[in-house]
């Protein structure tokens, strides 16, 4: 089976940068998911890493490291908009599947 | 294009009522899935629909069922209902083909009284 850890709630400084960590352990590792889902709202995607490293994407960068099963999702220049929850994902073995982790609630304060 | 559309938004049964919930995807997507979303558990995947076929499925018990039609969209049904069944349930689409951006609806909450 597959097991994903993230914190459960965040809170940080509008103007800040957060940095969410998500640890997984899974066999047959593929890829690695993050999305956001406001309260009430659908979940969309953020970012999908396959490979080790950074990929930015504006105010939003993904980290991966396959190797130690750990990945982050840094976000700069923090808005009371990115006030959500943040869910990781790991797809492995043949499966496109992504499992998701419980999902860490952000807070942003003026 | 459209989005993931599901109905209905809200809904409210008692125990041993069944529950109908319908997903309609993003035009030309062909796959299919449902999770189940509460708040102790996270997203918990229920099964996936590929090209009419169940290609996955998670670890839910039999009371919980799926078909997908030949256009696409999907339904999915939940019978004997029970108060643990309380949930947001969500819909997502994408291609089915190889790993990918999933494009999820804005959800079914039922409510089990």
């Amino acid at each position: 089976g597959q097991n994903i850890d993230q914190p459960t709630e965040m809170t940080a400084t509008e103007g800040a940068i957060v940095q969410i960590n998500c640890t997984y352990q899974t066999s047959g590792f593929n890829g690695l998911f993050w999305y956001q889902q406001h309260a009430g709202e659908a979940p969309t995607f953020l970012s999908y890493n396959v490979l080790d490293g950074l990929e930015e994407k504006g105010r939003f960068s993904s980290f991966l490291s396959r190797s130690k099963g750990y990945s982050y999702l840094l976000l700069k220049e923090l808005q009371m908009k990115d006030s959500a929850s943040y869910l990781c994902a790991v797809t492995s073995g043949g499966s496109y599947i992504p499992t998701f982790g419980r999902g860490t609630s952000l807070i942003v304060h003026p | 294009k459209a989005g993931v559309t599901q109905t209905p938004r809200y809904l409210i049964k008692t125990r041993g009522q069944q529950v109908t919930l319908s997903c309609s995807p993003i035009s030309g997507h062909r796959s299919v899935s449902w999770y189940q979303q509460t708040p102790g558990q996270g997203l918990q995947f229920l099964f996936e629909y590929f090209s009419e076929t169940q290609r996955n499925k998670g670890n839910f018990p039999g009371r919980f069922s799926g078909r997908q039609f030949s256009n696409s969209r999907s339904e999915m049904n939940v019978s004997t209902l029970e108060l643990g069944d309380s949930a947001l349930y969500l819909c997502a689409s994408s291609s089915g083909q190889g790993p990918g951006e999933l494009f999820f609806g804005e959800g079914s909450r039922l409510t089990v009284l």
